[in-house]
């Protein structure tokens, strides 16, 4: 079946770093979302993608539909401790309803 | 301009009963997703129902899970005859699905099922 590869696994910054993570996959996707899970949470929507090579913010996140189709990037800047969480991303292909979720990069940021 | 609503947040099951866990989806969104996610994993897609209607069912185990969205009131995933493996958190999301912003999702804080 479809996988989403997300990288890095987990990292640990200090307050003020800025932090890249981004999610591979062999197939095309159509949208991508990027959501934020705090433990014992629902995730959260961070930003919708839906155009290959698009570039959208949303504060200091800042993510970006590959132009291949089969990558997506998200950029925080300037991270603050809040910030701390499970960063998920999601793909949708055309023709489908379901979204495949990436494993999650597990951010922990040292003040 | 309420969320997701789901309920129980928290339910305890022995082997062999049945769970119920209801969403409320966001306000004028008629789509509703469910999804099981394990400890230190990510989502995983089970049912996709609109009203009235299961859309796609594939990725929902056949026997003891079922799931339904009436015309009116929340949607319902059943689970009959838990076992352990049961257990996980269950996440609802709901989309509006009208032109580009119907392909957002939005979650609910979920219903952590433990079988004991």
């Amino acid at each position: 079946g479809q996988q989403l590869n997300q990288s890095p696994q987990s990292m640990f910054i200090q307050e003020g770093e800025d932090v890249s993570m981004n999610c591979t996959s062999s197939s095309i996707f159509n949208t991508w979302l990027w959501y934020k899970q705090d433990p014992g949470e629902g995730p959260v929507l961070l930003i919708a993608l839906y155009k290959a090579g698009e570039l959208t913010s949303n504060g200091r996140l800042t993510a970006q539909f590959g132009i291949t189709r089969k990558d997506s990037f998200l950029n925080i800047s300037a991270s603050i401790p809040s910030d701390v969480g499970i960063y998920f991303c999601a793909g949708l292909t055309s023709g489908t309803y379901k979204y495949i979720f990436g494993t999650g990069t597990r951010l922990k940021v040292l003040a | 301009n309420a969320g997701v609503m789901q309920n129980p947040r928290h339910l305890v099951r022995r082997r062999g009963q049945e769970a119920r866990l209801r969403c409320s989806p966001m306000k004028g969104h008629s789509h509703v997703y469910w999804y099981r996610q394990l400890p230190e994993e990510g989502l995983k897609f089970m049912v996709y129902l609109q009203k009235e209607n299961i859309i796609d069912e594939s990725g929902m185990p056949k026997e003891r899970f079922s799931a339904e969205f009436p015309k009116e009131g929340p949607s319902i995933l059943r689970i009959q005859q838990v076992v352990r493996g049961d257990s996980a958190a269950y996440f609802c999301a709901s989309s509006p699905r009208s032109g580009l912003a119907g392909y957002e999702q939005y979650f609910g804080p979920g219903t952590r099922l433990t079988v004991t």
